[in-house]
This record gives structure tokens, sequence and C-alpha cells, in this order.
């Protein structure tokens, strides 16, 4: 089962920041959190992952809060292409459980 | 890199008939992972190998399903005989442990399964 829970699903106007956000009170110090998304009919693809500290990519920004029972993925500027399903994962190692994530709808 | 390849893209097929799906990972890649997608039960891990060596089958529903990865470029999920059931999208990633197992898995786009 997956160790997360994230909303269903979100709106997001375009051109402004998306903030996806996920609770995972259960996680222990070796678990990393990672974000993937899956666009419609195509493979998930990475974003970002991050242990303790927040991390920022090309992507996006990860937010993670101090006792990393929670952690917010910022997309600065949001596109029509950054419509998709939003997965947050907690891994340790290669055991990588996808919940249902948030459908983002990134509107005109 | 052309990326993670799967083939077919697309399999109908009828139950009880044998289906064979490949994988050719990332070159270089020494972790290859097979995940199965469905409405009901969400994107699940069935297998992985690292360096061609299954160490993890604890996801394969049955054994109906078999995977095996004779080398480092090509690997096959096998399903016989197929049910309607298995009917799913199936995606095979691949992942490189050079800078730590924390790497990120690239997927490939996935095999649409139909079993009528």
């Amino acid at each position: 089962d997956a160790k997360t829970t994230q909303p269903t699903s979100m709106d997001c106007a375009e051109g402004r920041a998306a903030n996806l956000p996920c609770n995972h009170s259960t996680i222990s110090g070796n678990e990393y959190v990672y974000w993937y998304r899956q666009i419609h009919s195509q493979g998930p693809q990475y974003i970002i992952h991050g242990l303790k500290n927040n991390e920022t990519n090309e992507m996006a920004s990860l937010i993670i809060t101090e006792d990393r029972k929670s952690s917010t993925l910022i997309l600065p500027h949001a596109t029509l292409r950054d419509t998709a399903v939003y997965y947050c994962i907690v891994r340790e190692y290669n055991d990588m459980r996808f919940g249902a994530g948030t459908r983002l709808t990134v509107k005109p | 890199d052309a990326g993670v390849i799967q083939s077919p893209r697309h399999e109908v097929t009828e139950m009880g008939q044998e289906v064979t799906l490949r994988c050719k990972p990332i070159s270089g890649h020494d972790y290859l992972f097979w995940y199965r997608q469905t409405m009901m039960r969400g994107l699940e891990l069935l297998i992985y190998f690292n360096n061609n060596v299954p160490i993890d089958d604890s996801g394969m529903p049955e054994d109906r399903f078999s995977a095996k990865m004779p080398n480092a470029s090509f690997s096959t999920l096998k399903i016989q005989p197929s049910e309607p059931r298995d009917s799913a999208v199936y995606f095979c990633a691949s992942s490189s442990t050079d800078r730590g197992w924390e790497n990120e898995q690239f997927f490939g786009p996935g095999t649409r399964l139909t079993v009528l």
C-alpha cells in the first residue's frame, strides 16, 4: 500500500504556481520523497526527489517540512502541458509504491 | 538516447493464448522494473532485476506470469495462459545506480494488453 495521502484532484490557472500537497506521516529516516507525473497514455515521468532539504530543478521545487511528515511540489508557472496525474511516493531502495495521485488540471 | 523501448505498444489476444511483452532498457542501466497499471489497482510493481538477476518477484500475481532478462539490453514478461483480468497497461522502467540507489526510474511508453 502507498504510504502517502494526496488530494484526488486540483485545478490551477495557466501561468500561476501549482502547489500539490502530500502527507507522509509514517515516513522513516531512510525514505526519500519522490514525485512523478503521468500524462495521459504515457509512462510516468520523474520530476524531483528529496530526503530532508528542499530541492529545486528545472521542472519544479520540492518543499519538505522539518518533521518530514508532509511535502509540497511546486510547479512555478503551470502550463496546459502540465495537466497530468501527479504521484507522491515514499521510497526506500527499490520499493516504490504508487498511490492514486492528484489529477492536476491546468486551465487557460 | 532513445529511452526505454517497449514492444508491442498494443496487443489484443484471446483468453488462453500466450503473450510476450518486450523491453529494452536504457543502455548502461543496471536495474530493470516491470509494472502493471489498471484502473482498479493503479500502478503496481511486478518484478525487478539487478544486473540481469531477478531480485524481487513478490509482485508477480501468479504462476502464469514469468519474466526473464537474458542480457543487459533485453527483458521479457510472459503470460501463459492469458486471462481477461490480465488486461492492463504494462510498463517497463530502468535506472542506474552509478550515483546511488536513489536514482530515478525512467519509464517506457507501455504496452496496452487486451485479453478477450
